[in-house]
């Protein structure tokens, strides 16, 4: 079965910091791009950040740039997200989800999120 | 960046009626990189449509994608009464976006 755990999740002081994992299983995880995706309590779909399948590429919104790193690690099946700096409105559920291969970067497997909640 | 609005806010259909969802983007984008996603409360969103008409694996004919440029549809022919959630539609240009979403609710 093609499944993406995310654990890490937790309340935190705004201005610390918490790493997020997301441990996939049931697919090559080598071979797909990955991205982490949030919602704040009540809201929408945000987009965080994407990484390409070795790593080597990054990219994240703006909102974040300087204080979250997206990585991976294909000898583990896993990938992190290291959030620095945590403000009261990065309060949200965190998502794992997979970029679909041929699917014009639709995200086709999504994990069951993990909440983070940054106190002020 | 690409912004994306979608109406209405609040669908209120009854179970058996057509559904359209509209999409609506700040600038042209193209079709290969619209998608359609439903989100049940409590779950994680779920992947109904992309490339603008292509059906995900496992998703029931009744929903359908269409249109081109800056505006995108998705209509779910006949609603079920497990259809009822939120659906958002999403765009990769520069960066991936999604839109506010649409909740259709039983009338």
């Amino acid at each position: 079965e093609v499944q993406l755990v995310e654990s890490g999740g937790g309340l935190v002081q705004s201005g610390g910091s918490l790493r997020l994992s997301c441990a996939a299983s049931g697919f090559t995880f080598r071979t797909y791009w990955m991205s982490w995706v949030r919602q704040a309590p009540g809201k929408g779909l945000e987009w965080v950040a994407n990484i390409k399948e070795d790593g080597k590429k990054i990219k994240c919104v703006d909102s974040v740039k300087g204080r979250f790193t997206i990585s991976r690690d294909n000898a583990k099946n896993s990938l992190y997200l290291q959030m620095n700096s945590l403000r009261a409105e990065d309060t949200a559920v965190y998502y794992c989800a997979r970029v679909g291969l041929g699917t014009g970067w639709a995200f086709d497997i999504w994990g069951q999120g993990t909440m983070v909640t940054v106190s002020s | 960046e690409i912004v994306l609005t979608q109406s209405p806010g609040t669908l209120s259909l009854s179970p058996g009626e057509r559904a359209t969802l509209s999409c609506r983007a700040s600038q042209s984008v193209s079709s290969s990189y619209l998608a359609w996603y439903q989100q049940k409360p409590g779950q994680a969103p779920r992947l109904l449509i992309y490339a603008t008409s292509s059906r995900a694996t496992g998703i029931p004919d009744r929903f359908s994608g269409s249109g081109s440029g800056t505006d995108f549809t998705l209509t779910i022919s006949r609603l079920e009464p497990e259809d009822f959630a939120v659906y958002y539609c999403q765009q990769y240009g520069d960066s991936p976006t999604f839109g506010p979403g649409t909740n259709v609710d039983i009338k």
